[in-house]
């Protein structure tokens, strides 16, 4: 079964520190992709960043970086000099590629993020 | 900010009354995916249209149906509403040339009493 694991239901960081949300997934496929979603309060979800499952680095963008551990199964988010702004729910999502069929994404259960000052 | 646009933004009904919620596409994106969000958890993914197609069903029961127009807009329809389906719609676009990235818009927060 495909599955993402958030164990995390709640963390806190200082302003200006690092934090590392974690992910774990379980598929039996070969060939899929990995999300980290941001969600405000507002509700919107704000995509953050993507790694494929055959990339050999791990993906940047921004202060945002995904630490991929295929052995293990992981994509931990790691952001970088946290910003009062970056306190939000946080999702790890997987999309598995099945020949253009369906290209849905399963969600995990989401980590709340609190930046304090 | 994408360009994904829903509406309405609020809404409320009645058990046993039908809604229909409204989607835009980033331009570019001719795959439009519904998600159901309710309070507390992730997002569950509904149902997907390409090209006016569905593309692939979740686990949601056919009083949940959709529509995706020649400019790639998407209507979703749910008919005899139940109190559980209160929660955040969420729409988002996605085409092959972006890598399938889905972007989200703001979403639509459904109240059934």
């Amino acid at each position: 079964a495909q599955k993402i694991t958030q164990t995390q239901p709640g963390m806190f960081v200082q302003e200006k520190e690092a934090v590392t949300l974690d992910c774990t997934y379980d598929t039996s496929d070969q060939s899929y992709g990995l999300f980290w979603y941001k969600q405000p309060s507002s509700g919107e979800m704000i995509f953050l960043i993507y790694q494929g499952s055959y990339d050999e680095q791990n993906a940047t963008e921004g202060r945002y970086s995904l630490n991929f551990q295929k052995a293990r199964k992981s994509a931990n988010l790691v952001i970088s000099a946290s910003q009062l702004g970056d306190s939000a729910m946080y999702f790890c999502a997987m999309r598995v590629l099945r020949g253009g069929a369906t290209n849905k994404l399963i969600f995990g259960t989401g980590t709340l993020l609190a930046v304090q000052p | 900010e994408t360009g994904v646009t829903q509406s309405p933004t609020h809404l409320i009904k009645t058990r046993g009354q039908q809604v229909t919620l409204r989607c835009s596409s980033q331009s570019g994106h001719n795959t439009v995916s519904w998600y159901q969000q309710a309070l507390g958890q992730g997002p569950q993914f509904i149902f997907q249209y390409y090209r006016e197609e569905e593309n692939g069903r979740g686990n949601f029961p056919p009083r949940f149906s959709g529509l995706q127009f020649p400019n790639y807009s998407s209507e979703l329809n749910v008919n005899a509403l139940e109190l559980d389906d209160s929660a955040l719609y969420l729409c988002a676009s996605s085409s092959r040339e972006d890598k399938n990235i889905q972007y989200f818009g703001a979403g639509t927060r459904l109240s059934v009493l």
